[in-house]
């Protein structure tokens, strides 16, 4: 069974563009959730879809948004970036909503100049 | 307002010693801990985990403890290897089945 892929890995904007992540989960998951890591804070919590719902929302601004299609693949998209949206941005999907495993991609790292 | 905490942002272990990683929670409703390792350049995975209604869980070098009266949990890694060396992730989640995270301790088994 082939893992969580994200694309695209490496990402470089400037400051006021807009960016989209992508993230498709493992066959037959369904919620897909996604986390920003940064040095020092761990695994920040932004939201999670489930069947094209989304479920949860962490706290983190409206430039932070995401939705997720009939296939289960997600995105995220970042709008108005700022120099703090430097970041990994992880996606996890698994079997259901509130299942209780993560499986992670391996993250799109997103550089903000 | 962290509700997952790890205090030691790194820990350094001779080979074949015990490494003990530690993580402390505060929400006494979540239910189910878990930790994940996590190499540069690739997402977590995951390590081993732990229901409340138990207070260990073992597999292999791994054991997992939860104090739910401390709200703590840790990890041990008995013997350690230098192949262990990452960042160690705590997670928990309760009903509503999100998962919060700890901020890592970064682990180095010196050979």
């Amino acid at each position: 069974k082939a893992g969580v892929t994200q694309t695209p890995r490496y990402l470089i904007k400037t400051r006021g563009q807009q960016v989209t992540l992508s993230c498709s989960p493992i066959s037959g998951h369904r919620s897909v959730s996604w986390y920003q890591q940064t040095p020092g804070q761990g695994l920040q919590f932004l939201f999670e879809y489930f069947s094209e719902t989304q479920r949860n929302k962490g706290n983190f601004p409206g430039r932070f948004s995401g939705r997720q299609f009939s296939n289960s693949r997600s995105e995220m998209n970042v709008s108005t970036l700022e120099l703090g949206d430097s970041a990994l941005y992880l996606c996890a999907s698994s079997f259901f909503g509130g299942g209780r495993k993560l499986f992670f991609g391996s993250g799109t790292q997103l550089s903000v100049l | 307002d962290q509700q997952v905490k790890q205090n030691s942002p790194s820990l350094s272990v001779q080979e074949g010693r015990i490494s003990i990683l530690n993580c402390d929670y505060t929400n006494s409703m979540f239910d189910y801990f878990l930790w994940y390792k996590k190499y540069p350049a690739e997402g977590p995975t995951f390590l081993i985990s732990i229901s409340s209604i138990k207070d260990k869980n073992e597999d292999g070098r791994f054991t997992v403890f939860l104090n739910k009266s401390a709200k703590h949990l840790s990890l041990h890694i008995v013997p350690s290897q230098p192949g262990d060396s990452a960042v160690y992730f705590c997670a928990a989640s309760g009903e509503g089945g999100q998962f919060y995270f700890g901020t890592g301790t970064s682990l180095t088994v010196i050979p």
